[in-house]
């Protein structure tokens, strides 16, 4: 089973870029990445999903080696808003694709 | 697109009760996931359903859970009897295919006491 790895949490100031890196050891050939956010008292929200080099998208990019052992989600000039939880998973394939939340990224965005 | 609903928003029992929480799925989703969310645990993947049929219910915890779809626009997740230990945020998920990105609903707060 892929297990992912992150830091527990991350402080940063407004207008700074934040790069959150996770790491999935045991990735396999058909599993993709994908990173979600969640605030206090709502759901987890998708913010990108990548299988390999670079992913954009309007809010963050996401970057992912050769050998796919590890991701780093990078998020543009944070705000306070941006201070939630970030989750790094893994999709794996068990006839169905089954997606496990690791523990996740608090960051804390500071004025 | 009104998202994934969940009701009731806040459930409390006394132990020992049924709760049933309810889930409707965005429109033309075809798989649709249950999490329960504590501090201790985190968020765990209860069961997950893809064109109604359950494909993996073994988060499911104990017998006293159970879950069905009955039809692609709604959910069920019944506890029974519902202990102290069930207490949790339970959130409902659903996306295109079982590959793509959740849509999470925000969730139902469980307080059995």
């Amino acid at each position: 089973l892929a297990k992912t790895t992150q830091p527990i949490s991350m402080d940063s100031y407004e207008g700074q870029e934040v790069n959150i890196t996770c790491s999935h050891n045991n990735i396999a050939t058909n599993d993709y990445i994908t990173w979600y956010q969640q605030f206090p008292s709502q759901g987890p929200r998708f913010i990108i999903q990548g299988y390999k080099t670079k992913v954009t998208n309007e809010v963050a990019s996401l970057f992912i080696p050769a050998d796919r052992k590890s991701s780093t989600l990078s998020l543009p000039r944070v705000s306070l808003s941006d201070t939630a939880v970030y989750y790094c998973l893994v999709a794996f394939n068990t006839g169905g694709f089954k997606t496990i939340f690791g523990a996740g990224t608090r960051l804390f965005v500071k004025a | 697109d009104a998202g994934v609903i969940q009701s009731p928003r806040h459930e409390v029992t006394e132990m020992g009760q049924e709760v049933t929480l309810r889930c409707k799925p965005i429109s033309g989703h075809n798989s649709l996931f249950w999490y329960r969310q504590t501090m201790m645990r985190g968020l765990e993947l209860l069961i997950y359903f893809n064109n109604n049929v359950p494909i993996d219910d073994s988060g499911m915890p104990e017998d006293r859970f159970s879950a069905k779809m009955p039809n692609a626009s709604f959910s069920t997740l019944k506890i029974q009897p519902s202990e102290p230990r069930d207490s949790a945020v339970y959130f409902c998920a659903s996306s295109w295919r079982d590959d793509s990105p959740l849509h999470f609903g925000n969730g139902t707060r469980l307080t059995v006491t």
